[in-house]
């Protein structure tokens, strides 16, 4: 199984901040990866697909990056709105797996 | 508007069995891979099956293999997962997400609100 790791597990940061959280792959995936946003008592949320893809209505402040084993996901200026729990996902291979999250929250 | 609405969640005994449904709307579900990922309760999500558009091939992650079954109807566009042998670690939030487009890898862009398992004595 390709293992998914996310870093950092917990992030503190200001409104107007910019932030980077990323995912390792232990294998090759090509760009198959996903970013999910979760607020708490709420589904996740498809933010980012094919490593780089802004799903439609999402914040332009919103960006993916990387290939193979290592991205990125990046927000330019965090906005009230964007504290919440980020996951990666890889889907090149089954069983698809996600990264164990990255919860934002308020400085 | 494309719509997912789990159901069949409750409370089971270690050893009993559950039958989630998932019910779709909005979109021709019979073309759609159908994905089902487990929250428990204050923990990450984790993957567990996925079933292709016409039902012929299904994948399970290896936690539920064996005791899992997932199923679909494109009659009544609704999606199964059968849960025998349920243990108290599979209690958790289940919920069901259709993948983005028709080709063979893809994101999960549309999720239900999910249905809660719980399986205590």
């Amino acid at each position: 199984d390709i293992q998914m790791t996310q870093s950092p597990s917990a992030l503190s940061a200001s409104v107007g901040d910019r932030v980077t959280i990323t995912c390792r792959a232990s294998q090759s995936i090509g760009r198959r990866l996903a970013w999910y946003q979760q607020k708490p008592g709420q589904a996740p949320k498809l933010l980012v697909h094919e490593a780089s893809t802004l799903e439609s209505g999402v914040p332009s402040t919103f960006s993916g990056s990387g290939s193979g084993t290592e991205f990125t996901l990046t927000i330019s200026s965090l906005q009230p709105d964007d504290f919440s729990t980020y996951y990666c996902q890889q889907y090149t291979n089954y069983p698809y797996t996600f990264g164990q999250g990255t919860k934002l929250e308020i400085k | 508007e494309v719509q997912l609405v789990e159901s069949g969640g409750g409370l089971v005994q270690p050893g009993g069995s559950l039958r989630l449904s998932c019910a779709a709307s909005g979109f021709t579900f019979s073309s759609y891979v159908i994905s089902w990922v487990r929250q428990a309760p204050g923990k990450g999500l984790e993957w567990v099956s996925i079933i292709s558009a016409s039902g012929g091939s299904r994948f399970y992650a290896d936690s539920v293999k064996g005791r899992f079954t997932i199923s679909r109807d494109n009659s009544k566009n609704t999606v199964f997962l059968q849960m025998n042998s349920l243990r108290v670690e599979d209690t958790a939030l289940y919920y069901c997400a259709k993948r983005i487009d028709t080709s063979d890898f893809g994101a999960l862009d549309y999720w239900g609100q999910g249905t809660l398992a719980t399986v205590s004595s």
